[in-house]
């Protein structure tokens, strides 16, 4: 499977603790997204990666929220201190510097937390 | 602010009735606009975009959407539903076509139920 794909697939925590999140993007995919997605909601945008540059951060991204692509490949997405509220789908996204003119994204199957 | 709205969060038709999902955006200048698709415990996946070539698009499954200017709308419809098209559906606007960044804004997503 060459697609874009998320670790862990699903992830229940207790309130306080720390999460991370990885994602492997499409090998050739220079850019990089985090969206999240509650109940009922289209996905929101959290943050961008180009390479390993991380060039735009929502408002939703709190500084509880870090994420990080060292390599300009992987990424992570980490959350510290989890509150109940945080409790969503996390989906990565990536694309290739010429699609990314025209919008076209392609998602990974997402991370499922519920913080209890 | 950009913002897209999908009118009805739930749309239930018989299989091999007419499929239409609605869509409009608020944006001074036409932006790019998609139909992404999800299906249980599955990631997005792309339908079709409008990015200001013809105004009809064709997408994969049979699914199309018209871009209406005038009425800032971007409908989708399919002519014959099948059982396989239950799913929820996003519709989304780049609003920057001039921006090589790809942040995209989703609206809040309709789910299709197909009756046999």
């Amino acid at each position: 499977d060459t697609g874009v794909s998320q670790d862990p697939r699903h992830k229940i925590t207790k309130r306080g603790q720390n999460v991370t999140f990885r994602c492997d993007p499409i090998s050739e995919h220079n850019r990089l997204y985090w969206y999240r997605q509650t109940l009922g909601q289209g996905p929101e945008f959290l943050t961008y990666f180009q390479n390993e540059a991380q060039l735009e951060k929502s408002r939703l991204l709190s500084n509880r929220f870090s994420a990080e692509r060292p390599k300009g490949s992987f990424s992570t997405l980490e959350i510290q201190r989890t509150e109940q509220g945080d409790s969503a789908m996390y989906l990565c996204a990536s694309s290739l510097g010429q699609n990314t003119n025209t919008g076209e994204l392609f998602f990974g199957e997402g991370s499922r937390l519920t913080v209890l | 602010a950009q913002s897209v709205t999908q009118l009805g969060s739930h749309v239930s038709v018989s299989e091999g009735a007419l499929v239409l999902l609605r869509c409009n955006y608020s944006s001074s200048v036409p932006p790019y606009l998609f139909w992404y698709v999800q299906y249980p415990n599955q990631g997005l996946q792309l339908l079709l975009k409008y990015t200001s070539a013809a105004t009809l698009v064709k997408g994969i499954n049979g699914f199309e959407a018209e871009f209406k200017k005038s009425e800032t709308s971007f409908h989708l419809t399919k002519p014959s539903a099948h059982m396989s098209d239950a799913a929820e559906y996003f519709c989304a606007v780049k609003p920057n076509r001039g921006s090589t960044l790809g942040r995209l804004y989703f609206g809040r997503g309709t789910q299709l139920t197909v009756w046999p």
